[in-house]
């Protein structure tokens, strides 16, 4: 089953707005890292944070880590309808198997 | 660079055939991942090659299984497919693949159909 979820599940917003994805993991990490997929098609990495960073930028994302409260959001700043997306969390676990556990994504839809 | 390539692109079969899946990775790239993708499940890893090994794996049945070549790039192969099967198969290159615990380049996937 997958370590974590997304939230929300969904998001519509306006063009110019900033969206808010949150993710919420169970065991420590070494990495947590953030993709976006469009529809149907592969998924492109955006920013990746590790486990001793707390804030990391690119352009217009932010993305925040809180190993305390074992959660990361990622913040797009003046949204555009290219945004409108899957964003997907995912999280390389600490000791165990090393493999890239994903969250079930979040449907971000930007409106013109 | 090219990207991660994969073929086909569009694939449909019918329940009991076998399937072949073709992934090549960014040149330079020695681990190679694949995922299952349903709607019901989301992601979900299958297997990690790096240099021609099996280094990790999902907990899928034994029908799906894969191999690398000396070139770096993979294959993976569902016998006996069920309906269930039906799902969107994304392979992922990296450098190092889990070890460093880095990026993931992914190709565009395979969109397999079962009826």
């Amino acid at each position: 089953s997958q370590q974590g979820e997304e939230d929300p599940q969904a998001l519509s917003i306006q063009e110019g707005e900033n969206a808010t994805m949150n993710c919420s993991y169970k065991t420590s990490i070494n990495n947590l890292q953030w993709y976006r997929q469009n529809s149907g098609r592969g998924l492109v990495h955006l920013i990746l944070i590790r486990s001793n960073e707390r804030e990391k930028h690119s352009g217009r994302l932010r993305v925040t880590l809180d190993t305390s409260k074992k959660s990361s959001s990622l913040l797009i700043t003046a949204s555009r309808a290219a945004d409108t997306a899957s964003y997907f969390c995912a999280r390389y676990p600490k000791g165990g198997s090393e493999k890239l556990v994903f969250g079930k994504g979040m449907k971000l839809t930007v409106n013109p | 660079k090219a990207g991660v390539t994969q073929t086909p692109r569009y694939l449909i079969k019918t329940r009991g055939q076998q399937v072949t899946l073709s992934c090549s990775p960014i040149s330079g790239h020695r681990s190679v991942s694949w995922y299952q993708q349903t709607p019901g499940q989301g992601l979900q890893f299958l297997f990690e090659y790096f240099s021609e090994t099996q280094r990790n794996k999902g907990n899928f049945p034994g029908r799906f299984s894969g191999r690398q070549f000396s070139n770096s790039r993979s294959e993976m192969n569902v016998s006996t497919l069920e309906l269930g099967d039906s799902a969107l198969y994304l392979c992922a290159s990296s450098l190092e693949g889990g070890g460093s615990w880095g990026e993931q380049f992914f190709g565009p996937g395979t969109r397999l159909t079962v009826l």
